[in-house]
């Protein structure tokens, strides 16, 4: 079946510093989604990539998708406290089902 | 609209109870899934459904699970005899038009059981 693994599982930053996430697959994707999930709440979509090698960016937050189109990133730039909760990949494979497969997601905590 | 709305929000149950978890899509989706997460599996998705028809249910756990959609804007989840180990957040998600379009959660349901 689908593998997805996302790193690191766990991230602390001091506000203002850096933030990536990385999502890899074990195989070619059709897609991949991002979702951000507050603590105490529900996932939230962020952006979908289609293209390979394509970035997306919104305000401090670059996503990107591989050129093999098996990998992703979401960086975050100067994080701040709003920043904080988990970040999923959801990845679709290519030529198969269409059901999403959610990566473990990786918990960012900012420290003020 | 006022998103995919999901009731119980808190569910406590003793062990060998039947549980009924409710959730209403966004008017106008097409496709309905139902998510569980824990701290161990992650985000498991349990079921989804198309039109009201379920499509995939190889993500139900046992057959203490089921899942029905009467209707496009109504779903359960019922678990019967529910587990101490099926204690999890349960989500439901809507998406409109394609399955790999984006999904709109609900408030999600915590279950424990006792």
């Amino acid at each position: 079946g689908q593998q997805v693994m996302q790193i690191p599982q766990y991230q602390h930053v001091q506000e203002g510093e850096d933030f990536t996430t990385y999502c890899n697959s074990s195989t070619t994707l059709s897609n991949i989604q991002w979702y951000k999930q507050r603590p105490g709440g529900h996932p939230v979509f962020l952006i979908q990539l289609v293209k390979s090698g394509e970035v997306k960016k919104q305000k401090r937050l670059t996503f990107q998708f591989g050129e093999a189109k098996k990998n992703s990133s979401l960086h975050i730039t100067a994080t701040q406290t709003t920043d904080v909760g988990t970040y999923f990949c959801a990845v679709f494979a290519s030529g198969g089902s269409y059901i999403p497969t959610f990566g473990r997601g990786t918990s960012l905590i900012v420290h003020p | 609209d006022a998103g995919v709305i999901q009731s119980p929000r808190h569910e406590v149950t003793e062990m060998g109870q039947e549980v009924t978890l409710r959730c209403k899509p966004i008017s106008g989706h097409d496709y309905l899934f139902w998510y569980r997460q824990t701290m161990m599996r992650g985000l498991e998705l349990l079921i989804y459904f198309n039109n009201n028809v379920p499509i995939d249910d190889s993500g139900m756990p046992e057959d203490r699970f089921s899942a029905k959609m009467p209707n496009a804007s109504f779903s359960t989840l019922k678990i019967q005899p529910s587990e101490p180990r099926d204690s999890a957040v349960y989500f439901c998600a809507s998406s409109p038009r394609t399955v790999n379009n984006e999904q709109f959660f609900g408030p999600g349901t915590r279950l424990t059981v006792l």
